[in-house]
């Protein structure tokens, strides 16, 4: 089945530690969006990928990077970790097949913060 | 910033219950409005796109209607089963592409067998 697959579910990293998620997907959607979504709020749109195109939203802090190598694969660095980036972090992708009017959902990596 | 509100922001029900929550998104520069499921530790699902005024969908025991003039949106999931138990999220897309997804906060809904 396509899917997109998120690595770790789950990672734990020490303040101001470097920390890099993984997404990938067998859907060659052209389009890749992470999300940040702390606890009781609302998915956050942090950047997109349209093709190798990065866009990135005004209040996403520097400390966020990301990377997209290949079309299968995109990675969020996170530079200087700090508490306040403890979160859920989902990665997303979209295609013309859907008219870009659907977005299809990898499981999430939940970072712990130490 | 866009306000996409949900309500409630959770949810007890018994099993065979029905129950409905709400989406509220601007009325302005509507695109599509999508709902997701989200069970613990699985990928948000889509459930849902729904881009014209008066939509009605059905999936199963889960239906949605869309009101796009007053910017609400309504899902019911008939006869609530302990596997409906998961997080509601809708998302609304504004005119001006794909990019423009802002999520509302959710709806958790727990269905007590």
């Amino acid at each position: 089945d396509a899917m997109v697959i998120q690595n770790p579910r789950y990672q734990v990293t020490q303040f101001g530690k470097p920390v890099t998620l993984s997404c990938s997907q067998t859907l060659n959607h052209n389009v890749m969006y992470w999300y940040q979504q702390k606890s009781s709020q609302a998915p956050k749109l942090l950047f997109h990928y349209y093709d190798k195109d990065f866009n990135n939203e005004a209040d996403t802090p520097d400390n966020f990077q990301s990377r997209r190598p290949n079309t299968s694969f995109c990675f969020l660095d996170i530079r200087s970790p700090g508490l306040g980036d403890a979160a859920m972090y989902l990665c997303a992708t979209s295609g013309p097949e859907q008219g870009y009017n659907e977005q299809f959902f990898g499981p999430g990596t939940r970072l712990t913060v130490l | 910033i866009l306000n996409v509100e949900q309500s409630p922001q959770s949810l007890h029900v018994q099993e065979g219950d029905s129950t409905n929550f709400t989406c509220s998104f601007p009325s302005s520069n509507f695109y599509a409005l999508h709902w997701y499921r989200w069970e613990t530790a699985k990928s948000p699902e889509a459930l849902f796109v729904m881009t014209l005024n008066g939509d009605e969908k059905k999936k199963g025991r889960i239906s949605a209607t869309l009101n796009t003039k007053e910017g609400y949106s309504y899902l019911y999931i008939k006869g609530s089963q302990p596997e409906d138990s998961a997080t509601y999220l809708c998302a609304f897309l504004g005119a001006g592409g794909y990019q423009k997804v802002t999520f509302g906060t959710g709806t958790k809904l727990q269905v007590i067998p």
